[in-house]
């Protein structure tokens, strides 16, 4: 009964490669999130989709590409990894996020990525 | 640019005591913060949250305070466990027009309880 699920927990890749991470809320939640870790314990924002619509896409490289294919759902694709891509990715979700600030997140438990 | 500073990177308090997390912010559109906590492999869970209208929410043995004027916020805990030994995040949003708001995280706070 998991609420927000991220898969795979690890991976570990080689550099050139493509991946993909998905993510799944069954909260019943209108909005999902990517954010990611990098190695100074910094999360940041990647992607958020309300509606299978791309609301924020703050300076992430367009190497990077969310797939929603229901609102269950917000996936992470991957292009031509580089070494920098090893962080933690995080999925989230929310109830609603259409112009309405304060709601509350809820985070899966992340993807370990390692590019070698 | 920080826009969310915890400038403590760890804080040990014994068993019991009280707990003081401190966060500052300096974008003036935040009208949002929580505070998450998370232990390590896992993800942020969610802890407390306060809107910009109040100055105070309680849930439980925590408590978080809002300072708008000053741009503070601070979680307390009492009293301190050994479980509320993990990593604390300040977070906070912005109102946007029609749009999702992502949030904006401190670097974070490792707490730990001495027992």
């Amino acid at each position: 009964d998991t609420a927000v699920s991220q898969t795979p927990k690890y991976l570990v890749t080689q550099m050139g490669n493509d991946k993909s991470i998905k993510c799944e809320q069954n909260l019943g939640h209108d909005t999902m999130y990517w954010y990611k870790q990098d190695s100074k314990k910094f999360l940041k924002i990647m992607f958020s989709y309300n509606n299978k619509e791309l609301i924020i896409n703050e300076t992430v490289p367009n190497r990077f590409s969310p797939k929603s294919p229901d609102k269950a759902h917000l996936n992470l694709h991957i292009n031509s990894l580089e070494l920098g891509d090893s962080a933690v990715y995080f999925c989230a979700s929310s109830q609603r996020g259409s112009g309405t600030a304060g709601e509350t997140q809820y985070f899966g438990p992340g993807t370990r990525l390692l590019v070698l | 640019d920080q826009q969310v500073k915890q400038n403590s990177p760890s804080l040990s308090v014994q068993e019991g005591r009280i707990s003081i997390l401190n966060c500052d912010y300096t974008n003036s559109m935040f009208d949002y913060f929580l505070w998450y906590k998370k232990y390590p492999a896992e993800g942020p869970t969610f802890l407390i949250s306060i809107s910009s209208i109040k100055d105070k929410n309680e849930d439980g043995r925590f408590t978080v305070f809002l300072n708008k004027s000053a741009k503070h916020l601070s979680l307390h805990i009492v009293p301190s466990q050994p479980g509320d030994s993990a990593v604390y995040f300040c977070a906070a949003s912005a109102r946007s027009g029609g749009g999702a708001d992502g949030l904006t995280f401190g670097k974070g706070t490792h707490l730990i309880i001495q027992p």
